[in-house]
């Protein structure tokens, strides 16, 4: 089963909105990811978890926390965002860090930000 | 610096034609991996293929069919017969060097393909 699974599939939220992004994963990865994507643009990595432990920060704005409870789950924490952080957010993960591991995704929440 | 450019932003073709997706990458890394993805309207970017830098053997799966070439630093993508659920955006990617480059995957920015029935 390769499979990552994400909720909800569609958020609308205000500037003012707190809401959470979930994924889960059961396959036994150690590493997990979350990309934002525009229209038309290839995902961007924000964060990344290895061992459930921030691997990697992109410099993204404190408005978006990632959290990650255990080694299956996955969690982007919003508050005040912005019109421009409407996107594709995708969740990824793999067996670990190294190189030649190859990412699974999930199918995105579509985020609008009003 | 880790590149992969993926010149052919869209491409059209009727049902049937075959189609070549073009990649080239930039690396200095001497192992490194390149990945190919497909993603629907949909949105979930879907595996296709991994193929690492010492193995020059080109893989046919189906009606798809990759061809790695390091002497010109290209991984290009060849569907055959091509169907209109074949229709989506193509990304080739690249990862290694270790270090910095860790848990990164570098995207080319994509190529629409649109199949006509």
């Amino acid at each position: 089963d390769t499979e990552v699974t994400q909720t909800p599939k569609h958020l609308v939220m205000g500037m003012t909105n707190k809401k959470s992004l979930k994924c889960e994963q059961h396959m036994g990865h150690r590493a997990m990811y979350w990309y934002k994507q525009k229209a038309k643009k290839p995902p961007e990595l924000m964060f990344v978890y290895s061992y459930e432990k921030l691997s990697i920060n992109e410099s993204v704005p404190s408005r978006f926390s990632p959290e990650c409870p255990n080694s299956s789950l996955l969690n982007l924490h919003l508050h005040a965002l912005q019109p421009e952080d409407s996107a594709l957010y995708l969740c990824a993960s793999s067996q670990g860090l190294q190189e030649g591991y190859e990412q699974y995704f999930g199918p995105g929440t579509r985020l609008t930000v009003t | 610096a880790q590149k992969v450019t993926q010149a052919q932003t869209e491409i059209s073709v009727v049902e049937k034609e075959d189609v070549t997706l073009d990649c080239v990458y930039e690396t200095r890394d001497t192992t490194y991996y390149l990945f190919w993805y497909k993603q629907p309207p949909s949105g979930e970017l879907v595996f296709l293929i991994r193929r690492n830098s010492f193995d020059e053997q080109n893989e046919i799966s189906g009606r798809y069919s990759w061809n790695f070439q390091k002497s010109t630093s290209s991984f290009n993508f060849t569907i055959t017969a091509s169907q209109v659920v074949d229709s989506a955006v193509y990304f080739c990617a690249l990862s290694g060097g270790g270090g910095s480059t860790l848990g990164r995957l570098y995207f080319g920015r994509g190529t629409q393909l649109t199949v006509w029935p």
